[in-house]
């Protein structure tokens, strides 16, 4: 069936290294991905999302880029601060928003 | 800030009691989903609506939630007999009718049931 992997569970970096967390999906179809960002005590928010003409979405630093030939959707940032601790989902769209596990990102000054 | 507005924020229960959370969807948006997020952050799909029909929901919910979306009044998500099981973060979210449109979540109720 339909689904979204996220393979890891907890990240923990250093302050200004760069973030790589990763995403696969399995879909009957070609599904729009979405990256959201929980921050503790907060309301999930969308970070950013695919675009249907393959270009790079960006925001707040971090991007990711869609590969359909491997099925992934992995999210990138050169240099990770301290404010960008919090949970990471990537979701896939097809009928309802499906969420992988889930990546906790905990950055170390 | 969150406009999908979710009360209460907290919500304790005994076992077997009824438990009921609402959901008030940002203005102009059609479609509203519920999810329910465990203790291991993991999100689990529950329940969607588009207005005031039922688009899709798993079986716990058919079974063992009530859940309606009426015109003019908040969304709402009970569940019929709690169990210690349910204890989670209850999250709304809405969205206009477009598959690649993003969802606006609401900050939860967190539910527990003793």
């Amino acid at each position: 069936g339909d689904s979204v992997t996220q393979t890891e569970g907890l990240v923990t970096l250093t302050e200004g290294l760069p973030v790589m967390l990763n995403c696969t999906y399995q879909s009957t179809y070609s599904p729009f991905l979405f990256w959201y960002v929980q921050h503790l005590n907060e309301a999930p928010k969308l970070l950013l999302k695919s675009f249907t003409d393959n270009k790079r979405p960006e925001h707040q630093g971090f991007h990711a880029t869609l590969h359909k030939s491997s099925s992934s959707f992995h999210l990138q940032k050169s240099s990770a601060q301290l404010s960008d601790s919090a949970l990471y989902y990537c979701a896939s769209y097809q009928g309802k928003l499906i969420f992988g596990q889930g990546t906790k990102l905990s950055i170390k000054p | 800030n969150s406009k999908v507005i979710q009360t209460p924020r907290y919500l304790v229960k005994g076992q077997g009691q009824k438990a009921k959370m609402r959901c008030i969807p940002e203005k102009g948006h059609p479609v509203v989903f519920w999810y329910q997020q465990n203790k291991n952050n993991e999100f689990k799909f529950l329940i969607n609506f588009q207005n005031q029909e039922v688009l899709q929901q798993i079986d716990m919910t058919e079974k063992r939630f009530s859940a309606e979306c009426p015109s003019n009044s908040p969304c709402s998500l009970e569940i019929q007999s709690s169990e210690a099981g349910d204890s989670a973060l209850y999250l709304c979210a809405s969205s206009l009718p477009v598959s690649n449109e993003r969802l606006f979540f609401g900050h939860g109720t967190k539910l527990s049931v003793l």
